[in-house]
């Protein structure tokens, strides 16, 4: 089981440019995310998806897009890139049948992003 | 809002000690609090939930406690080993929060 998977592993973008970021999962989750991680800041949520054909704002949403057409796929598009969005993006999944306060989160290797 | 906050120093200790993280929240106490190691360049990894009614939780070498007076978890590594050496996070899953985390290093 690939668990979750997030294309590309690295990625140099010129300002202005955009572009997608993929995530797939294959475990089947009803849940998943997408955060950004910044040296000093922590992990910060962008967006989420409880269920596919639904999506919410997390702490961090603007400048950012997402769509969850189907279960398996939550891809993170910038349409403008700034530098402020250099970044290292973890996805991440989970059940969210029993619960959202109980799920474990299943987090892929992120996207290491820098935007010039 | 609700915050996290973790120590942002490393903690160094010597390897076959006992490794304590601390993890503090503001406001209300979460009904459940959640424990991730993240090694570099990688994902974070599940370790352990706490719920608000257990005091403690264990998972092998692995320790969760929970003080709702104190809003405060600490989180014990019991005979640490080098391969212990991560940073570790907390997590507040209902506001899907996460503290910032602490880099533990063990010495051999």
């Amino acid at each position: 089981t690939a668990g979750i998977t997030q294309a590309p592993t690295s990625q140099i973008l010129a300002a202005g440019r955009s572009m997608t970021l993929r995530c797939t999962q294959d475990m089947r989750h009803n849940a998943m995310y997408w955060y950004r991680q910044d040296l000093g800041l922590g992990l910060r949520l962008i967006h989420y998806s409880n269920t596919a054909g639904t999506t919410g704002k997390g702490e961090v949403p603007d400048g950012y897009s997402v769509s969850r057409a189907n279960t398996d796929d939550f891809p993170l598009t910038l349409a403008s890139a700034v530098p402020s969005q250099t970044s290292v993006y973890f996805c991440a999944s989970s059940d969210g049948t029993s619960g959202r306060a109980t799920d474990t989160q299943y987090f892929g290797p992120g996207t290491r992003l820098t935007v010039l | 809002s609700q915050k996290i906050e973790q120590n942002s120093e490393a903690l160094n200790i010597q390897e076959g000690k006992t490794a304590t993280l601390t993890c503090n929240y503001t406001n209300y106490s979460p009904a459940y609090l959640q424990w991730y190691r993240q090694d570099p360049g990688r994902g974070p990894v599940f370790l352990l939930l706490i719920r608000e009614n257990e005091k403690e939780k264990r998972k092998e070498r692995l320790k969760v406690t929970f003080d709702t007076t104190l809003k405060q978890s600490l989180f014990h590594i019991t005979a640490s080993q080098p391969a212990d050496s991560a940073t570790y996070l907390c997590a507040l899953y209902s506001t899907l929060t996460f503290g910032k985390g602490t880099m533990l290093l063990v010495s051999p």
